[in-house]
Protein backbone atom coordinates (compact mmCIF):
# COMPACT_ATOMS: atom_id res chain seq x y z
CA UNK A 1 0.00 0.00 0.00
CA UNK A 2 0.71 3.68 0.17
CA UNK A 3 2.04 4.22 -3.34
CA UNK A 4 2.77 7.62 -5.36
CA UNK A 5 3.45 7.46 -8.88
CA UNK A 6 4.78 10.21 -10.92
CA UNK A 7 4.78 11.19 -14.66
CA UNK A 8 6.66 11.33 -16.61
CA UNK A 9 9.68 10.15 -15.36
CA UNK A 10 11.59 11.99 -17.43
CA UNK A 11 11.18 15.16 -19.87
CA UNK A 12 13.32 16.95 -22.07
CA UNK A 13 11.55 20.17 -23.02
CA UNK A 14 13.04 23.23 -24.89
CA UNK A 15 13.91 26.44 -23.15
CA UNK A 16 10.97 28.73 -22.82
CA UNK A 17 8.30 26.46 -22.96
CA UNK A 18 5.67 25.13 -20.34
CA UNK A 19 6.24 21.25 -18.45
CA UNK A 20 3.61 19.88 -16.23
CA UNK A 21 4.50 17.27 -14.18
CA UNK A 22 1.99 14.89 -12.03
CA UNK A 23 2.13 13.23 -8.65
CA UNK A 24 -1.16 10.81 -7.75
CA UNK A 25 -1.41 8.83 -4.83
CA UNK A 26 -2.71 5.14 -6.28
CA UNK A 27 -4.24 3.41 -3.04
CA UNK A 28 -4.91 6.39 -0.64
CA UNK A 29 -6.24 9.80 -0.44
CA UNK A 30 -3.23 12.50 0.28
CA UNK A 31 -4.71 15.39 1.87
CA UNK A 32 -1.13 17.06 1.35
CA UNK A 33 1.40 16.27 -1.06
CA UNK A 34 4.67 18.17 -1.31
CA UNK A 35 7.12 19.03 -3.75
CA UNK A 36 11.00 18.71 -3.40
CA UNK A 37 13.68 19.63 -6.32
CA UNK A 38 17.23 17.42 -6.11
CA UNK A 39 20.10 18.95 -7.78
CA UNK A 40 23.01 16.00 -8.46
CA UNK A 41 24.62 14.28 -5.28
CA UNK A 42 22.39 16.60 -3.35
CA UNK A 43 19.93 16.45 -0.88
CA UNK A 44 16.14 16.76 -1.11
CA UNK A 45 14.97 20.77 -1.28
CA UNK A 46 11.41 21.23 -0.41
CA UNK A 47 9.64 23.48 -2.61
CA UNK A 48 5.86 23.71 -1.46
CA UNK A 49 3.19 21.96 0.14
CA UNK A 50 0.21 21.79 -1.09
CA UNK A 51 -3.73 20.78 0.64
CA UNK A 52 -6.46 19.92 -1.55
CA UNK A 53 -8.48 22.50 -2.42
CA UNK A 54 -6.64 25.25 -1.31
CA UNK A 55 -3.28 27.16 -2.56
CA UNK A 56 0.19 25.56 -2.17
CA UNK A 57 2.45 27.03 0.41
CA UNK A 58 5.76 27.90 -0.99
CA UNK A 59 9.10 27.62 0.43
CA UNK A 60 11.08 31.04 0.95
CA UNK A 61 12.89 31.67 -2.51
CA UNK A 62 10.72 29.53 -4.38
CA UNK A 63 9.02 31.77 -7.70
CA UNK A 64 5.30 30.90 -7.11
CA UNK A 65 4.97 32.45 -10.69
CA UNK A 66 7.52 29.65 -12.17
CA UNK A 67 6.51 26.75 -10.42
CA UNK A 68 2.52 26.33 -9.97
CA UNK A 69 1.28 23.65 -7.78
CA UNK A 70 -2.25 22.64 -8.15
CA UNK A 71 -4.16 20.03 -5.71
CA UNK A 72 -7.07 19.75 -7.57
CA UNK A 73 -8.11 16.21 -5.91
CA UNK A 74 -7.49 14.08 -3.14
CA UNK A 75 -5.48 12.23 -5.24
CA UNK A 76 -3.27 14.13 -7.85
CA UNK A 77 -1.01 17.18 -7.96
CA UNK A 78 0.54 18.63 -10.06
CA UNK A 79 3.71 21.33 -10.69
CA UNK A 80 4.14 23.25 -13.45
CA UNK A 81 7.45 24.58 -14.70
CA UNK A 82 6.57 27.67 -16.63
CA UNK A 83 8.53 29.26 -19.47
CA UNK A 84 11.47 26.85 -18.38
CA UNK A 85 14.89 27.70 -18.49
CA UNK A 86 17.93 25.59 -18.14
CA UNK A 87 19.02 26.23 -15.32
CA UNK A 88 15.06 24.20 -13.96
CA UNK A 89 16.51 21.46 -14.95
CA UNK A 90 16.60 19.12 -12.06
CA UNK A 91 15.19 15.84 -10.44
CA UNK A 92 11.83 16.89 -8.89
CA UNK A 93 10.07 14.24 -6.59
CA UNK A 94 6.93 14.63 -5.12
CA UNK A 95 5.87 13.08 -1.84
CA UNK A 96 2.04 12.34 0.22
CA UNK A 97 0.88 12.20 3.67
CA UNK A 98 -1.78 9.43 3.78
CA UNK A 99 -4.03 11.57 6.45
CA UNK A 100 -3.76 14.73 8.56
CA UNK A 101 -2.55 12.66 11.83
CA UNK A 102 0.48 10.86 9.87
CA UNK A 103 3.96 12.10 10.05
CA UNK A 104 5.28 10.27 7.27
CA UNK A 105 5.38 10.48 3.74
CA UNK A 106 5.55 8.28 0.86
CA UNK A 107 7.72 9.20 -2.06
CA UNK A 108 7.04 9.12 -6.16
CA UNK A 109 10.08 7.89 -8.10
CA UNK A 110 10.60 11.23 -9.45
CA UNK A 111 10.76 13.38 -12.84
CA UNK A 112 13.96 14.48 -14.37
CA UNK A 113 13.61 17.12 -16.35
CA UNK A 114 16.06 18.43 -18.52
CA UNK A 115 15.51 22.26 -20.40
CA UNK A 116 17.51 22.63 -23.18
CA UNK B 1 14.36 26.46 13.42
CA UNK B 2 15.13 22.98 13.03
CA UNK B 3 18.24 21.51 11.71
CA UNK B 4 19.56 17.99 11.10
CA UNK B 5 23.20 17.56 10.45
CA UNK B 6 24.71 14.73 8.63
CA UNK B 7 28.41 15.07 9.03
CA UNK B 8 30.06 12.22 6.98
CA UNK B 9 29.15 12.75 3.56
CA UNK B 10 31.51 9.55 2.23
CA UNK B 11 31.47 6.19 3.76
CA UNK B 12 32.78 2.46 2.57
CA UNK B 13 32.04 -0.86 4.43
CA UNK B 14 33.47 -4.26 3.63
CA UNK B 15 30.42 -6.56 2.56
CA UNK B 16 29.00 -8.50 5.84
CA UNK B 17 30.67 -5.92 8.24
CA UNK B 18 28.55 -3.61 10.58
CA UNK B 19 28.70 0.61 9.29
CA UNK B 20 27.23 3.15 11.81
CA UNK B 21 25.43 6.28 9.79
CA UNK B 22 25.47 9.45 12.19
CA UNK B 23 22.56 12.33 12.01
CA UNK B 24 21.83 14.85 15.32
CA UNK B 25 19.41 17.44 14.76
CA UNK B 26 18.21 20.29 16.90
CA UNK B 27 14.64 21.14 17.63
CA UNK B 28 12.50 22.66 20.52
CA UNK B 29 9.95 20.79 19.74
CA UNK B 30 8.56 17.79 22.45
CA UNK B 31 6.36 15.82 19.84
CA UNK B 32 8.74 14.66 16.40
CA UNK B 33 9.78 11.77 14.45
CA UNK B 34 13.23 10.99 12.83
CA UNK B 35 13.49 8.80 9.53
CA UNK B 36 16.47 7.23 7.82
CA UNK B 37 15.50 6.87 4.33
CA UNK B 38 18.07 5.22 1.37
CA UNK B 39 18.31 6.47 -2.37
CA UNK B 40 19.86 3.82 -4.27
CA UNK B 41 20.94 4.95 -7.92
CA UNK B 42 17.31 4.88 -8.90
CA UNK B 43 16.49 7.78 -6.88
CA UNK B 44 13.37 6.26 -5.48
CA UNK B 45 13.24 7.52 -1.69
CA UNK B 46 12.98 4.08 0.35
CA UNK B 47 12.46 4.51 3.98
CA UNK B 48 14.15 2.11 6.05
CA UNK B 49 13.26 2.94 9.67
CA UNK B 50 11.27 5.71 11.89
CA UNK B 51 11.44 6.59 15.10
CA UNK B 52 9.05 8.46 17.41
CA UNK B 53 10.71 10.49 19.77
CA UNK B 54 8.74 9.83 22.31
CA UNK B 55 9.44 5.86 22.08
CA UNK B 56 12.98 5.30 24.71
CA UNK B 57 13.06 2.31 22.72
CA UNK B 58 15.69 2.32 19.65
CA UNK B 59 13.87 0.83 16.39
CA UNK B 60 14.84 -2.06 14.46
CA UNK B 61 14.13 -3.39 11.27
CA UNK B 62 15.88 -6.40 10.43
CA UNK B 63 19.47 -5.79 10.22
CA UNK B 64 18.81 -2.19 11.05
CA UNK B 65 18.39 -0.14 14.02
CA UNK B 66 18.83 3.03 15.82
CA UNK B 67 20.28 4.84 18.47
CA UNK B 68 18.29 7.49 19.56
CA UNK B 69 19.68 9.60 22.23
CA UNK B 70 16.94 12.24 22.44
CA UNK B 71 18.90 14.53 25.00
CA UNK B 72 22.00 14.31 22.61
CA UNK B 73 19.99 14.98 19.61
CA UNK B 74 21.60 12.46 18.05
CA UNK B 75 19.99 9.53 15.76
CA UNK B 76 22.31 7.26 14.34
CA UNK B 77 21.76 4.77 12.11
CA UNK B 78 23.05 0.84 12.11
CA UNK B 79 23.62 -1.58 9.00
CA UNK B 80 24.58 -5.15 10.41
CA UNK B 81 25.63 -7.55 7.27
CA UNK B 82 25.79 -5.19 4.83
CA UNK B 83 25.11 -6.18 1.99
CA UNK B 84 25.81 -4.81 -1.61
CA UNK B 85 22.61 -3.93 -2.07
CA UNK B 86 22.72 -1.48 1.18
CA UNK B 87 24.69 0.84 -1.39
CA UNK B 88 23.07 3.84 -1.88
CA UNK B 89 22.70 7.80 -0.27
CA UNK B 90 21.03 7.76 3.18
CA UNK B 91 19.32 10.75 4.26
CA UNK B 92 18.34 11.70 7.56
CA UNK B 93 14.88 13.50 8.14
CA UNK B 94 13.09 14.89 10.92
CA UNK B 95 9.91 15.84 10.93
CA UNK B 96 7.48 17.37 13.77
CA UNK B 97 3.57 18.00 14.38
CA UNK B 98 3.97 21.83 14.17
CA UNK B 99 4.44 21.95 10.12
CA UNK B 100 4.54 17.93 9.04
CA UNK B 101 7.58 19.07 6.00
CA UNK B 102 10.49 17.01 6.34
CA UNK B 103 13.75 18.23 7.02
CA UNK B 104 16.32 16.02 5.23
CA UNK B 105 20.19 16.36 6.44
CA UNK B 106 22.59 16.50 3.80
CA UNK B 107 23.40 12.78 3.53
CA UNK B 108 25.62 10.25 3.08
CA UNK B 109 27.07 8.03 0.42
CA UNK B 110 27.58 4.76 1.79
CA UNK B 111 29.45 2.05 -0.36
CA UNK B 112 29.68 -1.20 -0.03
CA UNK B 113 32.69 -3.20 -0.92
CA UNK B 114 32.71 -7.41 -2.09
Amino acid sequence: GAVVSQHPSWVICKSGTSVKIECRSLDFQATTMFWYRQFPKQSLMLMATSNEGSKATYEQGVEKDKFLINHASLTLSTLTVTSAHPEDSSFYICSARANPAAYEQYFGPGTRLTVT
Amino acid sequence: AQTVTQSQPEMSVQEAETVTLSCTYDTSENNYYLFWYKQPPSRQMILVIRQEAYKQQNATENRFSVNFQKAAKSFSLKISDSQLGDTAMYFCAFTSSGTYKYIFGTGTRLKVLA
